[in-house]
């Protein structure tokens, strides 16, 4: 089946930790995007992707970074600088020219401790 | 990009047809009208999308009204598992360039209820 897939489904960050986020998908999609939702609010746009080894900042990434090596993977580092981590964070992938289809994978619920 | 107007909440019974509308009045001529869903702690779901024809597929049926100002999404046989916040998004389909590119932009949306 075709898919995207996040792990994982719950994190725990310490003060001070940087955390990775896995997201990959196998639709064989060249864009990827990062979002974050907090309880009650809509989307906002960390990072995305159009095509591997690039990808451009949205509109919160102060505190994360990502990278896009592999076309299918796309993971999203929590840096220690982001200081209010605590957030659902998705994942989601489309075909570059039909770029509002957006198919999101499950969510990872990062918990700060 | 054109607003979105969703009622806040809707009710359905369970088997029978759930109607979402959606106004866009200040739409433009190239963007679609697309809907998504998002069920509680899961992420968004694609259901459907058109430009100016009705269109259908195996989750809804969308309907779009002639002067495009305006949108019904139709569930036909709403089941408990439909019940889930449904969103109106106007768009242009493919990336014209500029900082909007890949920002998906949810507003409110229609808590539907399907209820027993």
């Amino acid at each position: 089946d075709g898919g995207i897939t996040q792990s994982p489904k719950y994190l725990f960050r310490k003060e001070g930790q940087n955390v990775t986020l896995s997201c990959e998908q196998n639709l064989n999609h060249d864009a990827m995007y990062w979002y974050r939702q907090d309880p009650g609010q809509g989307l906002r746009l960390i990072y995305y992707s159009q095509i591997v080894n690039d990808f451009q900042k949205g509109d919160i990434a102060e505190g994360y970074s990502v990278s896009r090596e592999k076309k299918e993977s796309f993971p999203l580092t929590v840096t220690s600088a982001q200081k209010n981590p605590t957030a659902f964070y998705l994942c989601a992938s489309s075909a570059s020219r039909g770029w509002v289809t957006q198919y999101f994978g499950p969510g990872t619920r990062l918990l700060v401790l | 990009d054109a607003k979105t107007t969703q009622p806040p909440s809707m009710d359905c019974a369970e088997g029978r047809a759930a109607n979402l509308p959606c106004n866009h009045s200040t739409i433009s001529g190239n963007e679609y009208v697309y809907w998504y869903r998002q069920i509680h702690s899961q992420g968004p779901q694609y259901i459907i999308h058109g430009l100016k024809n009705n269109e259908t597929n195996e989750m809804a049926s969308l309907i779009i009204t002639e002067d495009r100002k305006s949108s019904t999404l139709i569930l036909p046989h709403a089941t408990l598992r439909d019940t889930a916040v449904y969103y109106c998004i106007v768009r242009v389909a493919t990336w014209a360039g500029g900082t909007s590119y890949g920002k998906l932009t949810f507003g409110q949306g229609t808590i539907l209820t399907v209820h027993p």
